[in-house]
């Protein structure tokens, strides 16, 4: 069965610093990853998104992430972190069924000043 | 920039009172999808809607979870008789084509209370 695991549950970084969320995956065919964000408040706000092509993709925010087929991970990165950066953030598998998304347990981002 | 709303924000309800949570997806998308979060745990996929008829649902969506889109703007989650475990965050998301590589839009969340 597919699943996402996020191995950090509380990240803390100073502002300024980058930053690095790791996301593993398991999944039969070729994964379909997101990466959300959830401020607080706030409904989950898609940042990027992984189909196929470039291994690196852009996303919203200055976020970035990498596809690594060989060690099923799609990290998040971001090079220079912002005090708004503070949230939780959420990896997801899609799939094709019902088009839902399984996703990781989040990881709580905060931000020292 | 359009958005997915949900109301109420927070519900609280008795155990084995029926609840109804309610949605305004984005105006012409086509699919719709529940998803909840109980306290410290991942947010679970519980069903997905497209063309008036669900696509798909979890095993968490059992007989007493249903869901309707009653008029042309409204998507709603009805739990018969609630259960002390139904206490969760129930995230509403919609996306515009029946695509799974369509992105979903999430709403905000009903936090549902159940005592």
């Amino acid at each position: 069965a597919q699943s996402v695991t996020q191995p950090d549950i509380h990240i803390t970084v100073s502002e300024g610093a980058s930053l690095e969320l790791r996301c593993n995956y398991s999944y039969g065919a070729t994964p379909y990853l997101f990466w959300y964000v959830q401020s607080p408040g706030q409904g989950l706000q898609l940042l990027l998104k992984y189909f196929s092509g470039d291994t690196l993709v852009q996303g919203i925010k200055g976020f970035e992430a990498e596809f690594k087929r060989s060690q099923s991970s799609f990290n998040l990165r971001k090079p220079s972190v912002h005090w708004s950066d503070a949230a939780e953030y959420f990896c997801a598998v899609g799939h094709n069924a019902g088009n839902m998304l399984t996703f990781g347990g989040g990881t709580r981002l905060m931000v020292k000043p | 920039e359009p958005e997915v709303t949900q109301t109420p924000s927070h519900q609280v309800t008795q155990m084995g009172q029926e609840v109804i949570l309610r949605c305004v997806p984005i105006s012409n998308h086509l699919y719709f999808y529940w998803y909840r979060q109980i306290l410290g745990q991942k947010v679970e996929f519980l069903v997905s809607f497209y063309n008036n008829e669900i696509s798909e649902k979890s095993e968490i969506f059992d007989d007493q979870f249903s869901v309707e889109r009653p008029d042309g703007s409204n998507f709603t989650l009805k739990i018969r008789s609630t259960k002390l475990e139904d206490s969760a965050m129930y995230f509403c998301a919609s996306s515009a084509r029946a695509a799974f590589t369509d992105t979903q839009y999430f709403g905000p969340g009903t936090r549902l209370t159940v005592l």
